[in-house]
């Protein structure tokens, strides 16, 4: 069964760096998984597709602020010089058999 | 690029169902896996169904089985989501997507 798990929230000053994870169920670390971002009152934004292997396939206009990285099961997107409209919700989602499945979410307060 | 370009808003009475379509352009529908995600109030996202290219079936989440049905039509590159017996608790802004493209999201109000 696929399974993603995230924190439900984080908290970085503006100008920092934060690094979000998603975990992904025993069985499936090969997966590859998808990061979207919502801030508030707007619709999902693609960020990024992101491999086993840490390579990854942005979306058209997603800052190079906005970076992949995977380890085992773990995927990770880090934001490197928060911003205040980089106060959002991060997603991630993956896929298999047809079916997706996505995180919880984790909220990121820029203070 | 590719747009995908949804229904307005509606209000349902509980029982009733609720259609939404998912105009696309910039690519035929063909060329593209559709899916259709829910949100409901200060909840996350929720998958309902979608294509899946490998066997060339729609598939729905067990949850909604019975409930929804997604259709395709693709002499108009539109892409609808029905789904019936509405209750309170469908109450949400429904999603077309390919993961890297999103619609705009249509509320589904559910209220008597």
């Amino acid at each position: 069964q696929l399974v993603l798990t995230q924190a439900p929230s984080v908290a970085a000053s503006l100008g920092a760096s934060v690094k979000l994870t998603c975990t992904l169920k025993s069985g499936h670390s090969s997966s590859a998984i998808a990061w979207l971002q919502q801030q508030p009152e707007k619709g999902p934004r693609y960020l990024m597709k992101l491999y086993s292997d840490g390579s990854h396939r942005k979306g058209d206009g997603i800052p190079d602020r906005f970076s992949g990285s995977s380890s085992g099961a773990e995927r990770y997107l880090t934001i490197s010089s928060l911003q205040s409209d980089d106060e959002a919700d991060y997603y991630c989602q993956t896929w298999g058999t047809g079916i997706w499945v996505f995180g919880g979410g984790t909220k990121v307060t820029v203070l | 690029q590719v747009q995908l370009v949804q229904s307005g808003a509606e209000v349902k009475k509980p029982g009733a169902s609720a259609k939404v379509s998912c105009k696309v352009s910039g690519y035929t529908l063909t060329e593209l896996s559709i899916h259709w995600v829910r949100q409901a109030p200060v909840e996350g996202l929720e998958w309902m169904g979608g294509f899946d290219p490998a066997d060339g079936e729609i598939v729905y989440a067990q949850k909604f089985q019975g409930r929804v049905t997604m259709t395709e039509d693709t002499s108009t590159d539109t892409a609808y989501m029905e789904l019936s017996s509405l209750r309170s608790e469908d109450t949400a802004v429904y999603y077309c997507t390919t993961i890297d493209y999103w619609g705009q999201g249509t509320l589904v109000t559910v209220s008597s």
